[in-house]
C-alpha cells in the first residue's frame, strides 16, 4: 500500500448505529487530519492531530469522535449521526502540522462516502 | 475573515482550447497556496504548492502563478483528460495547525 488509504470507501448507516472509518498513511508522516467533503460546498477541516495530539477541533458535534492510537493510523467513529451528515469524508497527511514558517503540503486518501438514512 | 473564491465556478473547453482558472484569496500572511485536482467521487490529488509572490511551477500542460492576491492556474492546449474540478487551497502564516482554507473550485470539462 502507497500513500493515504481509507475503509471502507462507501458506507449506508441509520441514524441510531454506530460505525468507524479508517485511515492509514504510508508517507512517514506526523500529523493527520479529517475532512468532510459536502455537494457544492468547500471542503470542511474537521479535526487535525499532530503526532498523536489532536490540536484542533473545527466546532465539530459530539457525534463525531477521532481516535490516533499512532502518527500512521486516524480514525473516526460515528454515532447517532444525522441525515445532512451525509458527504464525503476525506482523511489527509501531512509531514507535521505547523513547522514554522514552511507551508505544508496535504496528501488526501481516496475518501468514503456516507450515506446517512 | 480568510477566504478563498475560485473562478469560473465551471469551465467548458473544446480540446487544445488554453485557458485560466483563478484562485483570488484573502489571508493575514500566506505560508503556501496548493492546487488540487478532485476527480467524480476520488481524493483531492497534489498539483502545485507556491509559496511566494512572482513564483511558478509547471507540470506537463499546467502552469501555475501566483501574486499577492491571487493564483492562476493555467492550462495549455487541454486534452478530455483533463476533466475535473480544480481546487485551491491556502494555508495562513499566524495558523500553527496546519488549518487549510479551501475554495469551492472550478469544474473543469473539456470536449473532444
Amino acid at each position: 500500500e502507497t500513500g493515504v488509504t481509507q475503509t471502507p470507501r462507501h458506507l449506508v448507516m441509520g441514524m441510531t448505529n454506530k460505525k468507524s472509518l479508517k485511515c492509514e498513511q504510508h508517507l512517514g508522516h506526523n500529523a493527520m487530519y479529517w475532512y468532510k467533503q459536502s455537494a457544492k460546498k468547500p471542503l470542511e477541516l474537521m479535526f487535525v492531530y499532530n503526532f498523536k495530539e489532536q490540536t484542533e477541533n473545527n466546532s465539530v458535534p459530539s457525534r463525531f469522535s477521532p481516535e490516533c492510537p499512532n502518527s500512521s493510523h486516524l480514525f473516526l467513529h460515528l454515532h447517532t449521526l444525522q441525515p445532512e451528515d451525509s458527504a464525503l469524508y476525506l482523511c489527509a497527511s501531512s509531514l507535521g502540522a505547523g513547522l514554522a514558517g514552511v507551508g505544508e503540503t496535504q496528501y488526501f486518501g481516496p475518501g468514503t462516502r456516507l450515506l446517512v438514512l | 475573515e480568510d477566504q478563498v473564491t475560485q473562478s469560473p465556478e465551471a469551465l467548458r473547453l473544446q480540446e487544445g482550447e488554453s485557458s485560466s482558472l483563478n484562485c483570488s484569496y484573502t489571508v493575514s500572511g500566506l505560508r503556501g497556496l496548493f492546487w488540487y485536482r478532485q476527480d467524480p467521487g476520488k481524493g483531492p490529488e497534489f498539483l502545485f504548492t507556491l509559496y511566494s509572490a512572482g513564483e511558478e511551477k509547471e507540470k506537463e500542460r499546467l502552469k501555475a502563478t501566483l501574486t499577492k492576491k491571487e493564483s492562476f492556474l493555467h492550462i495549455t492546449a487541454p486534452k478530455p483528460e483533463d476533466s475535473a474540478t480544480y481546487l485551491c487551497a491556502v494555508q495562513a502564516s499566524y495558523n500553527q495547525g496546519g488549518k487549510l482554507i479551501f475554495g469551492q473550485g472550478t469544474e473543469l470539462s473539456v470536449k473532444p
